[in-house]
């Protein structure tokens, strides 16, 4: 069964230093987004994309992130200056297609921030 | 925006009992209700949803039922077994313009079966 996929499972960086997070969406789906979990919080949505371009992002979704979809397969999160908050689980998930709702999660990437 | 609610945050069931976790919703306009299973480690796997033209759907062991004039939508798990241990979130979500809306998480359950 096709699976979203996350790489790294977990990056460890110093505060102020740039971060990419990388997401391969199920091949066929054509919506993605990403969340994230602060340790024993519950999960919030940061931003979703389509068609190349954010359709919805978050308060915490600032300036400091920005999303891409480089190469039609790969989907990124980067965050310019990591702070301390920032550390989280970082998920990426994706839909099918238009008027679906099932969100297909990823396993996640533990970002740590020192 | 979309405000979800969840209870209970823990709780423990002996091995064969049912369990129910129940949640609220504070957006009317919100019509799909997933539930996910977190395991340590992992990320949320969908076991279940409903969307709101539907009261109630079942899936083996695992129920969910929807009340849409009163906002509130439950997960029921029968005859426990100890690999249902595990966090448990409900979600809701509505259509956007786009055609898909992110899903507002409750606060989770963490749900321990009793050998």
């Amino acid at each position: 069964e096709p699976e979203v996929t996350q790489t790294p499972s977990h990056q460890v960086t110093q505060m102020g230093q740039e971060v990419i997070l990388r997401c391969v969406p199920i091949s066929n789906h054509l919506y993605f987004y990403w969340y994230r979990q602060i340790l024993g919080q519950k999960v919030e949505f940061l931003v979703s994309f389509y068609n190349n371009e954010i359709s919805e992002k978050s308060e915490i979704f600032d300036d400091q992130f920005s999303v891409e979809r480089p190469d039609g397969s790969n989907f990124t999160l980067k965050i310019r200056s990591t702070k301390l908050e920032d550390s989280a689980m970082y998920f990426c998930a994706s839909t099918p297609r238009v008027n679906t709702d099932t969100q297909y999660f990823g396993p996640g990437t533990r970002l740590t921030v020192l | 925006g979309e405000n979800v609610e969840q209870h209970p945050s823990t709780l423990s069931v002996q091995e064969g009992d049912s369990a129910v976790i129940k949640c609220t919703y504070s957006d009317s306009a919100s019509n799909y209700f997933p539930w996910y299973k977190q395991e340590l480690g992992k990320g949320p796997q969908l076991i279940i949803d409903i969307r709101s033209n539907v009261g109630e759907k079942k899936d083996q062991r695992i129920a969910v039922t929807l009340n849409k004039t009163a906002k509130h939508f439950s997960l029921h798990i029968t005859e426990t077994q100890p690999e249902d241990s595990a966090v448990y979130f409900c979600a809701a979500s509505g259509i956007s313009n786009f055609g898909n809306e992110k899903l507002t998480f409750g606060t989770g359950t963490r749900l321990t079966i009793i050998p």
